[in-house]
């Protein structure tokens, strides 16, 4: 069964507007951890935002927020002020139980930020 | 600041050779993993090891062989290369010590073809 879902394959945005970025996750396991990571088209894979299962506010890193709903279990990016640059393919990621377990990840959503 | 280092970035290989693709971190991570990015799969874990001499598989293991000597190093080996195995490999690491975030961060990829 599918760990991370991202139900949208691409995204399209105009500059300075926010985006929302869906993520739903599924695991039994209480301690768990969400990761988003943004994947330009120079293909590196940059770590944006992490929220823990355990953590009572919602993560925040700049223009990017993450709006964490454990009872629905989603784990939605948002990105404020959307910038050019901000066009890349999106992945949801999540790590179940301690450190050292690996990462699952969803299938990405392409973003494209239009002037 | 080095990171995470792949060698090499892109590699051609004929149907049944071997080859070793490298990756060195130097941050003293002791968490270190590599992961396929097929399209429109996301990112899929072959192996991974928590320290030097512990290695086990992932989602994905077949066809691939790891090492972990050192700390520093993790190499993949492809024992005879097929060409289901063109794809792009990441190799990631992350600290299982201080903090539960333990964000995994990630090499700039090799992308390798099999004729």
């Amino acid at each position: 069964a599918q760990k991370i879902t991202q139900t949208q394959p691409g995204m399209f945005v105009q500059e300075k507007e926010a985006v929302t970025l869906d993520c739903t996750y599924d695991t039994s396991d209480p301690s768990y951890g969400l990761f988003w990571y943004k994947q330009p088209s120079s293909g590196e894979m940059i770590f944006l935002i992490y929220q823990g299962s355990y953590d009572q506010q919602n993560a925040t890193e700049g223009r990017y927020s993450l709006n964490f709903q454990k009872a629905r279990k989603s784990a939605n990016l948002v990105i404020s002020a959307s910038q050019l640059g901000d066009s890349a393919m999106y992945f949801c990621a999540m790590r179940e139980g301690r450190p050292g377990y690996a990462l699952n990840f969803g299938k990405g959503t392409s973003l494209l930020v239009t002037p | 600041n080095a990171g995470v280092t792949q060698t090499p970035k892109f590699q051609v290989l004929k149907t049944g050779q071997s080859m070793t693709l490298q990756c060195a971190q130097d941050m003293n991570h002791e968490y270190m993993s590599w992961y396929r990015q097929d399209p429109g799969m996301g990112l899929r874990l072959i192996h991974y090891s928590v320290g030097a001499g512990i290695t086990d598989q992932g989602e994905v293991p077949n066809g691939y062989n790891v090492s972990r000597s050192t700390t520093e190093d993790f190499p993949l080996r492809l024992l005879s290369a097929a060409p289901s195995q063109t794809s792009v490999y990441f190799c990631a690491s992350s600290s299982l010590r201080g903090t539960a975030k333990n964000i995994q961060y990630f090499g700039a990829g090799t992308r390798l073809s099999v004729l």
